[in-house]
């Protein structure tokens, strides 16, 4: 089995201050994880990975996540916050099984506030 | 590269009418789509996996007579909203997956922008 969470619903921050959005996962094996975002009335879109070796991932935006697996998280992050950074965060892990069969699981997103 | 189109944007329709919303992969083969269901309270629900050639897998509580998944070739793939009512309205979002293999087990998910439908 396999599961997100992001234990905040929603992150209020002031534009220039940093941000954390939160994510804690429990997988079997290597943890294949992802953030994505997601902007009104559309799909997602990929904003960085999890590359084994790298604790601290660099992404699109200036956004960057930092994995610990001894705390089995993996928390978005940005030094400065943009106005038109809010919208709605989602983390992801993946799981492939020995057939290549692949399940994919969804925290239950984080809508970022920037405040100007 | 790796861009999804998903069309209908937005769809309404009267009550007892089926909805096919399309979800191609433009530029590469999508061995695997992911078809979702996303509620005003922002959460995504996995509805099925579609694998090219195969039929779909379902998740759990979701009817397989009601939402009709097809995915006839590597680029496409087709959610039919079966007999539709108003319960049904929601911002349904596909996604697709390359062909995966060690070397890419953390390639992404591409997404397609998502039809908002309405039945009324």
């Amino acid at each position: 089995a396999q599961s997100v969470a992001q234990p905040e619903d929603q992150v209020n921050v002031a534009e220039g201050n940093p941000l954390t959005v939160k994510c804690t996962y429990s997988v079997s094996g290597n943890p294949y994880l992802f953030w994505y975002v997601q902007y009104p009335n559309r799909g997602l879109q990929f904003l960085l990975k999890y590359i084994t070796g790298d604790n601290l991932v660099k992404g699109s935006y200036g956004f960057e996540a930092e994995f610990n697996k001894s705390q089995t998280s993996f928390h978005l992050k940005k030094p400065s916050a943009l106005v038109s950074d809010s919208a709605l965060y989602f983390c992801a892990v993946r799981r492939v099984n020995s057939g290549g069969y692949q399940k994919v699981t969804f925290g239950t997103g984080t809508k970022l506030q920037v405040i100007p | 590269g790796a861009v999804v189109s998903q069309h209908p944007s937005r769809v309404i329709c009267k009550s007892g009418t089926s909805v096919k919303i399309e979800c191609r992969s433009l530029d590469f083969q999508a061995t695997t789509m992911f078809w979702y269901r996303q509620f005003p309270k922002q959460s995504l629900m996995l509805m099925a996996t579609s694998n090219e050639g195969s039929k779909a897998t379902y998740e759990q509580g979701v009817e397989k007579d009601k939402f009709l998944i097809n995915h006839a070739s590597l680029t496409l793939s087709t959610l039919t909203v079966a007999s539709a009512h108003p319960e049904d309205s929601s911002f349904y979002i596909c996604s697709a997956s390359v062909p995966l293999t060690e070397s890419s087990y953390n390639s992404p998910l591409h997404f397609g922008n998502g039809t908002r439908l309405t039945v009324t």
